[in-house]
This record gives C-alpha cells, sequence and structure tokens, in this order.
C-alpha cells in the first residue's frame, strides 16, 4: 500500500468554475477526513466519512461544496461554482476503524484565477 | 480561541542548535500527532503521543496530559529541518482532529 493518494495534485480553474478532488484512502481504512489549509494556516477541518456515511460537515462547507464516498473506499470532493476564496490545499487523511492514528495525503492546491 | 496554540509561530535557528517548538491543547484528547510539512504540501506524522516520551533520531516529543502540553524537539538542526511543524489533536470522541497553526522553521547552515 502506497499510502493516501489524492489527485490531482495542483489544479488550475477559471472562478465559476466546477472541480473535483479524489482521495484514495489507505485499503481497509474506513474513516475519512477533507481539511482546507490556506496560507500560513493549519488545516482545517470540512468533513468526515466513517466507510461511506458522510457524519460530519463543517459549517466551511458550504452548498457549493460536496463530499462522496459512495462506496466507503475513494472519496470526491466536488467545489461547485468556484471562488477566488476557495484557493487553498485540500488535504484528505484516513484512518482505521480503532485508534487515533491518521495518515496524510500529499494534498490537492486548487488555484482558482 | 483555537482548540490548539503554537509557539512560536517562526523560528530562524543555525545548524546544530537546539529547537523546541511547544503546543498546549484545550480539548480532551485521546492522542496528539507532530506532523512535518514540507513545501508543497505532503504532511507527515512524525510522532504519535498519548503519554510520556517519544524518541526518532534527532527528534523527541513529549506529552503532558495533565497540563495537556506536548514539545517538540529537534536535536543538532540541521537545514533539511527546516518545514512547517504542525501539533494536531485527536479528540476523545476520535472523529475530529484539531490542528495548530504551525511553527515554521528556517534552519541556516
Amino acid at each position: 500500500d502506497t499510502g493516501v493518494s489524492q489527485n490531482p495534485r495542483h489544479k488550475i480553474t477559471k472562478r465559476g468554475q466546477n472541480v473535483t478532488f479524489r482521495c484514495d484512502p489507505i485499503s481497509e481504512h474506513n474513516r475519512l477526513y477533507w481539511y482546507r489549509q490556506t496560507l500560513g494556516q493549519g488545516p482545517e477541518f470540512l468533513t468526515y466519512f466513517q466507510n461511506e456515511a458522510q457524519l460530519e460537515k463543517s459549517r466551511l462547507l458550504s452548498d457549493r461544496f460536496s463530499a462522496e464516498r459512495p462506496k466507503g473506499s475513494f472519496s470526491t470532493l466536488e467545489i461547485q461554482r468556484t471562488e477566488q476564496g476557495d484557493s487553498a490545499m485540500y488535504l484528505c487523511a484516513s484512518s482505521p476503524a480503532e485508534g487515533p492514528e491518521a495518515f496524510f495525503g500529499q494534498g490537492t492546491r486548487l488555484t482558482v484565477v | 480561541k483555537n482548540e490548539v496554540e503554537q509557539s512560536p509561530q517562526n523560528l530562524t535557528a543555525q545548524e546544530g542548535e537546539f529547537i523546541t517548538i511547544n503546543c498546549s491543547y484545550s480539548v480532551g484528547i485521546s492522542a496528539l500527532h507532530w506532523l512535518q510539512q514540507h513545501p508543497g504540501g505532503g504532511i507527515v506524522s512524525l510522532f504519535m503521543l498519548s503519554s510520556g516520551k517519544k524518541k526518532h533520531g534527532r527528534l523527541i516529543a513529549t506529552i503532558n496530559i495533565q497540563e495537556k502540553h506536548s514539545s517538540l524537539h529537534i536535536t543538532a538542526s540541521h537545514p533539511r529541518d527546516s518545514a512547517v511543524y504542525i501539533c494536531a489533536v485527536v479528540s476523545n470522541t476520535g472523529n475530529q482532529f484539531y490542528f495548530g497553526t504551525g511553527t515554521s522553521l528556517t534552519v541556516i547552515p
């Protein structure tokens, strides 16, 4: 297993376009997290899945944001009608069913121009 | 108020110096992570602690659960240690990570 994989690594998009990011967690990790990190700040929680169920969503996740984990394996994060303020690093992490261990992906850096 | 506070925000050190980064938290936790983030974004977990002290090479991490405080020490610092170091705690519900804003370390040759 090569760890948590995120694609793409970089995305540049025009304001108003939709973008979708993918996260492949470590196999058999049933917990998956999405975070957003802006320059100079620590990661901020966006949402959390346990298997395919989305159990928590941050108020940062406006109605333009949607996340799915349809089969409890990979997850996608979609941003509709992107705004310049959406420019950030989007990080994914996965954890096994029990315990506080976590593994992070390399992140997807989004630039909205 | 952030659940996790780190200090200092920025740190510049000469190669060979002993470095300490501090983390205080206000929530109940099951564990604390020290994370390293190099330019380009990838995050690596250096340590996961729930008590006591851990050592890996030149890195030492300690945690005091009663005082809700952890420190990361780097002995004999090297320019390749230059990175952002982030403290993250795992809530004792197990579902939430809280992150500090990070300490940007620059080690000058």
